[in-house]
């Protein structure tokens, strides 16, 4: 049974480009997570998706940022016109749809914009 | 701010002697409770939950125990091995933020011979 899929796993921007970042869940999991990590911080939530359906944003910047879960396909956390601020971890996540499930993580996508 | 911390950012323990990792919490809506491993360059790796209708969860070499009026979980390690240094993180949800998950900043476990 695989894991959550990431990839890239590393992906380099120059500023102002934009980043495409992919997860795949785990087979039966129908709930998908985002979360950041900067330098030296815990994860920070950013986004919470069902297919299709975007259940919690709140941890989204306003601008720049946009997360979807289509019906076919692979998650997809786009960061449009990067900046320097945005050189992080971007860990994705899945559960299943219990309410108190646990989250398990991919191997993350290590953004660096230059 | 920050509804889960991790006041000590590393801890050293020899190999055999129990580990002992601290975290508190200041949300009483939070219900479920995680904690995560995680080496440099991968992601957290699932380690033990415990709900808030318990006050202890085993498994294996790892327990968890929560103390609710405290607002208080602690991750114990017996015996602590090398393979067990790595950044620990905990984790919490619940209330009207069902889903999301809050960490703490992690504590930084050294496990030498």
């Amino acid at each position: 049974n695989a894991g959550v899929m990431q990839n890239p796993r590393h992906l380099v921007r120059r500023r102002g480009q934009e980043a495409r970042l992919r997860c795949s869940p785990m087979k039966g999991h129908s709930h998908v997570y985002w979360y950041r990590q900067l330098p030296e911080e815990g994860l920070k939530f950013m986004v919470y998706l069902q297919k299709e359906n975007i259940i919690d944003e709140s941890g989204m910047p306003k601008e720049r940022f946009s997360a979807e879960f289509p019906k076919e396909g692979p998650s997809i956390l786009r960061i449009q016109q990067v900046v320097r601020g945005d050189s992080a971890a971007y860990f994705c996540a899945s559960s299943p749809p219990e309410s108190k499930a646990t989250q398990y993580f991919g191997p993350g996508t290590r953004l660096t914009v230059l | 701010d920050q509804q889960v911390k991790q006041n000590s950012p590393s801890l050293s323990v020899q190999e055999g002697r129990i580990s002992i990792l601290n975290c508190d919490y200041t949300n009483s809506m939070f219900d479920y409770f995680l904690w995560y491993k995680k080496y440099p360059a991968e992601g957290p790796t699932f380690l033990i939950s415990i709900s808030s209708i318990k006050d202890k969860n085993e498994d294996g070499r790892f327990t968890v125990f929560l103390n609710k009026s405290a607002k208080h979980l602690s991750l114990h390690i017996v015996p602590s091995q090398p393979g067990d240094s790595a950044v620990y993180f905990c984790a919490a949800s619940g209330g009207s933020t069902l889903g999301r998950l809050y960490f703490g900043r992690g504590t930084q476990l050294t496990v030498w011979p």
